[in-house]
């Protein structure tokens, strides 16, 4: 049963355009989102969160957005760069429980 | 101020033997995760341990594996008389403390070959 689904294993983006990676779930009661951002041989390093009380947040080049009547969240990283050529995770934790469910991942590689 | 520290950064074990994985959380975190990864895969949840306590380990297999963190030195992650279906990548993540919204930072991991 997998309760995040990250339905796009690769995606590829030219350098300065938008890269939009998708997120969705099936449980109900998670209540806080996260994504992390993961290179070859190196443990996933947190990138942003949000909490279901909110439908945006933003940090720098990096937005998420979630929409709970449709279970979905996304990670808008713009202008892409090279740096972000990386596999990115989408998490999520029901209130109250801190372990992390996590999707299948997304490989994102931002072409010069 | 040090990461989270993953030991050996990779293992290689035959089938029958014993794996020990450590991690030492980041300075001033006493809530430690595991989590492994099998290949092309996400992360599956293990276990979740405080100081010398197991708060949930409803991911970790019934047989073989066990986990502790005790008062003194790093969290342990032993599996018993290991299988090829063992080899994965184990990351630890810590977290500050166990309420409200905490970001677990997590390790480089332990990659487990069982030949």
């Amino acid at each position: 049963d997998q309760q995040v689904k990250q339905n796009s294993p690769s995606l590829s983006v030219q350098e300065g355009r938008i890269s939009i990676l998708n997120c969705d779930y099936t449980n109900s009661m998670f209540d806080y989102f996260l994504w992390y951002k993961k290179y070859p041989a190196e443990g996933p390093t947190f990138l942003i969160s949000i909490s279901s009380i909110k439908d945006k947040n933003e940090d720098g080049r990096f937005t998420v957005f979630l929409n709970k009547s449709a279970k979905h969240l996304s990670l808008h990283i713009v202008p892409s760069q090279p740096g972000d050529s990386a596999v990115y995770f989408c998490a999520a934790s029901e209130e109250g429980a801190q372990k992390l469910v996590f999707g299948q991942g997304t490989r994102l590689t931002i072409n010069p | 101020n040090a990461g989270v520290m993953q030991n050996p950064r990779h293992l290689v074990r035959r089938r029958g033997q014993e794996a020990r994985l450590r991690c030492s959380p980041m300075k001033g975190h006493s809530h430690v995760y595991w989590y492994r990864q099998l290949p092309e895969e996400g992360l599956k949840f293990m276990v979740y341990l405080q100081k010398e306590n197991i708060i949930d380990e409803s991911g970790m297999p019934k047989e073989r594996f066990s986990a502790e963190f005790p008062k003194e030195g790093p969290s342990i992650l032993r599996i018993q008389q290991v299988v090829r279906g063992d080899s994965a990548a184990y990351f630890c993540a810590s977290s500050r403390d166990g309420q409200g919204y905490n970001e677990q930072f997590f390790g480089p991991g332990t990659r487990l070959t069982v030949l």
